[in-house]
């Protein structure tokens, strides 16, 4: 099972909107709305900030938000604020014989 | 609150074993599948396992198939991993997390929370 492609980094300024591609494959981003996000900060323990593709969990900032189209999920980022620069993963199940698989990662970096 | 805490990293060597253990609070455990995730040095994230609520239905990697083993105690809301025949490959920060397709009675298919992670450094 390979690893989700995502870009390796995105920048943008404060104030803007980014967007963080996750591409896969039709056994998993595109079979399933089970796709999530996690943002890690150095250090860190990843934190879920999307699940099931496009909802927030309690106390997630509204500015971001999820969608998926095909095979591709997307992250937006809105407003984007110095606290965002972290690396982000996405997550999918899968159909294979591994049920899940993350994405390579994207360093987010506020100019 | 809801916390998940690692222990039982450390250095080994190559072909040897470790076992890790995962202490859940502020939340019903057993009404939780439960999942192992880790990161190597400057890496992304691989997931490695998870565990249904009594312990009826694990999944595995393929690169951790046959040598590793996941485990639960609901009695005592502990996780653990048992890895056996260790590799370099393997030297990762090991979390816990709270989640893998099941949760009390709804569909969990996400990681939340994780522990702070546990250093597993496999090395001669």
């Amino acid at each position: 099972q390979s690893a989700l492609t995502q870009p390796a980094s995105v920048s943008g300024s404060p104030g803007q909107s980014i967007t963080i591609s996750c591409t896969g494959t039709s056994s998993d981003v595109g079979a399933y709305n089970y796709v999530s996000w996690y943002q890690q900060h150095p250090g860190k323990a990843p934190k879920l900030i999307i699940y099931d593709v496009s909802d927030r969990p309690s106390g997630v900032s509204y500015r971001f938000s999820g969608s998926k189209s095909g095979n591709t999920a997307s992250l937006t980022i809105s407003g984007l604020q110095a606290e965002d620069e972290a690396d982000y993963y996405c997550n999918s199940y899968t159909s294979s014989s591994t049920p899940y698989v993350f994405g390579t990662g994207t360093k987010v970096t506020v100019l | 609150q809801v916390q998940l805490v690692e222990s039982g990293g450390g250095l080994v060597k190559p072909e040897g074993s470790l076992r890790l253990s995962c202490a859940a609070s502020g939340f019903t455990f057993s009404d939780y599948y439960m999942s192992w995730i880790r990161q190597a040095p400057g890496k992304g994230l691989e997931w490695i396992s998870y565990i249904s609520f009594t312990g009826s239905t694990i999944y595995y990697a393929d690169s951790v198939k046959g040598r590793f083993t996941i485990s639960r105690d609901n009695a005592k809301n502990s996780l653990y991993l048992q890895m056996n025949t260790l590799r370099a490959e393997d030297t990762a920060v090991y979390y816990c997390a709270r989640g893998g397709r099941h949760c009390g009675g709804g569909s969990c298919f996400w990681f939340d929370p994780w522990g702070q992670g546990t250093l597993v450094t496999v090395s001669s």
